[in-house]
């Protein structure tokens, strides 16, 4: 069946720019975490979604990063005003369960570069 | 502050032999711990979890061992194989769905 798909795969933005980066989790997965991961780093959590709540957004770094999930399945990670720290690879990953203890498949990332 | 640590950024090991891979933490709440791996230009997958309730979990060649007392954990891959070649993190989460994963330790398994 088909996995976890995220778009665009690829993105370069000028500073300054906003941008618009989706994840379309395997259907019927609840859970729905975005992940940052810098270069040579492991992935970094940024938020959670179970169903279409966003349950902890702790890990945006700040308020220039938003995610939304409003029908509980595709979810769009949005940065405003993009700078050059926020270049890094861009993780998406579902989970059939609502518990912290279920599979996380991850999708291939988008992969941004900020100019 | 990293509460999840891979320090050998990398290892390599002939194949047929062992691979052990290592990971500590910082954080006494984490309970629930995962290896994940990862190839080049895809996301992570899982491979192996285990629970603090337990010290080690075996699936095939994949054998997670967990020390609460030092806050450690790793990977044993036997008989390694050409193809467990990849990037390997681990993770770790408490009460809440945050999971905390490592810098990952970069595995080459030579033929």
């Amino acid at each position: 069946g088909a996995g976890v798909s995220q778009s665009p795969r690829y993105k370069v933005a000028k500073r300054g720019q906003d941008v618009a980066l989706r994840c379309d989790p395997i259907s019927g997965h609840v859970s729905l975490f975005w992940y940052q991961q810098a270069l040579g780093q492991g992935p970094e959590f940024l938020t959670y979604f179970q169903n279409e709540a966003q349950l902890d957004k702790s890990g945006l770094p700040s308020d220039r990063f938003f995610a939304e999930r409003p029908e509980g399945s595709v979810s769009t990670l949005k940065i405003q005003r993009t700078q050059q720290e926020d270049s890094a690879v861009y993780l998406c990953a579902s989970s059939p369960e609502g518990a912290r203890t279920g599979t996380q498949y991850f999708g291939p990332g988008t992969r941004l570069l900020v100019l | 502050d990293q509460q999840v640590k891979q320090n050998s950024p990398s290892l390599s090991v002939q194949e047929g032999r062992i691979s052990i891979l290592n990971c500590d933490y910082t954080n006494s709440m984490f309970d629930y711990f995962l290896w994940y791996k990862k190839y080049p230009a895809e996301g992570p997958t899982f491979l192996i979890s285990i629970s603090s309730i337990k010290d080690k979990n075996e699936d095939g060649r994949f054998t997670v061992f967990l020390n609460k007392s030092a806050k450690h954990l790793s990977l044993h891959i036997v008989p390694s194989q050409p193809g467990d070649s990849a990037v390997y993190f681990c993770a770790a989460s408490g009460v809440f769905n945050k999971f905390y994963f490592g810098s990952g330790t970069k595995l080459n398994v030579k033929p």
